[in-house]
């Protein structure tokens, strides 16, 4: 497609619920990364894809927490058990070379999710 | 470690001031630095970029100069308008793929 597109992009959880939030890259994009924005807050990486291979992890903040990529192209990041301090806006990204960091990402509008 | 140190807002200028909004980072090795605009509601865009030091990076009147003896990366617009009103984040990209962003800087040009 034309750009990254996230769904759903509004999501209100109750506390405990399992929630699923969806990234389209853009078409024949090999690296995919989420990333969390706390309100008032700057993006915090949270997992990097490069296809379907899942290279870095380290940014979940709990086993809660689980991303895929099963095909190279459409991810999920799930959340198990949502809190409320889960609350924030999940961006995802994609770049189409191997150095995204040294080239830029191009950003999805992001799901807003909020844990009542 | 890497980090980006962002000037906080909000910061409210008039119609055609001068926009300074400063960046400062901490980095291992060359990464590459980045302003990125986020509008009402809208995911994150790209705005500039700059891959070495003393590159300048400019769009849409925009610019900032990648300083690595001051290791700053200050964003700047001779004349804003009151579409530039958003919030503008300055990040960090290094080795890994990650991107370090500031906590960015909310900007209202009034009439």
């Amino acid at each position: 497609g034309a750009g990254v597109s996230q769904s759903p992009r509004y999501k209100v959880a109750k506390r405990g619920q399992d929630v699923a939030l969806r990234c389209d890259p853009i078409s024949g994009h090999v690296s995919l990364f989420w990333y969390q924005q706390a309100l008032g807050q700057g993006p915090e990486f949270l997992t990097y894809f490069q296809n379907e291979a899942q290279l870095d992890k380290s940014g979940l903040p709990s086993d809660r927490f689980f991303a895929e990529r099963p095909e190279g192209s459409v991810s999920t990041l799930k959340i198990q058990r949502t809190q409320q301090e889960d609350s924030a806006v999940y961006l995802c990204a994609s770049s189409s070379t191997l150095q995204g960091a040294s080239y830029g990402y191009t950003f999805g509008s992001g799901t807003r999710l909020t844990v009542v | 470690g890497n980090s980006v140190t962002q000037m906080e807002g909000p910061v409210t200028l008039s119609e055609e001031a001068f926009l300074t909004i400063n960046c400062t980072y901490t980095a291992t090795g060359y990464p590459s630095l980045f302003w990125y605009v986020q509008y009402p509601g809208e995911g994150l865009q790209l705005l500039l970029k700059a891959t070495k030091a003393d590159d300048k990076g400019s769009n849409k009147g925009f610019e900032a100069t990648y300083r690595k003896e001051t290791t700053s990366f200050h964003l700047e617009k001779g004349s804003v308008q009151v579409s530039d009103s958003a919030v503008y984040f300055c990040a960090l990209g290094n080795t890994g793929n990650q991107f370090y962003f500031g906590t960015g800087t909310s900007l209202t040009v009034i009439p």
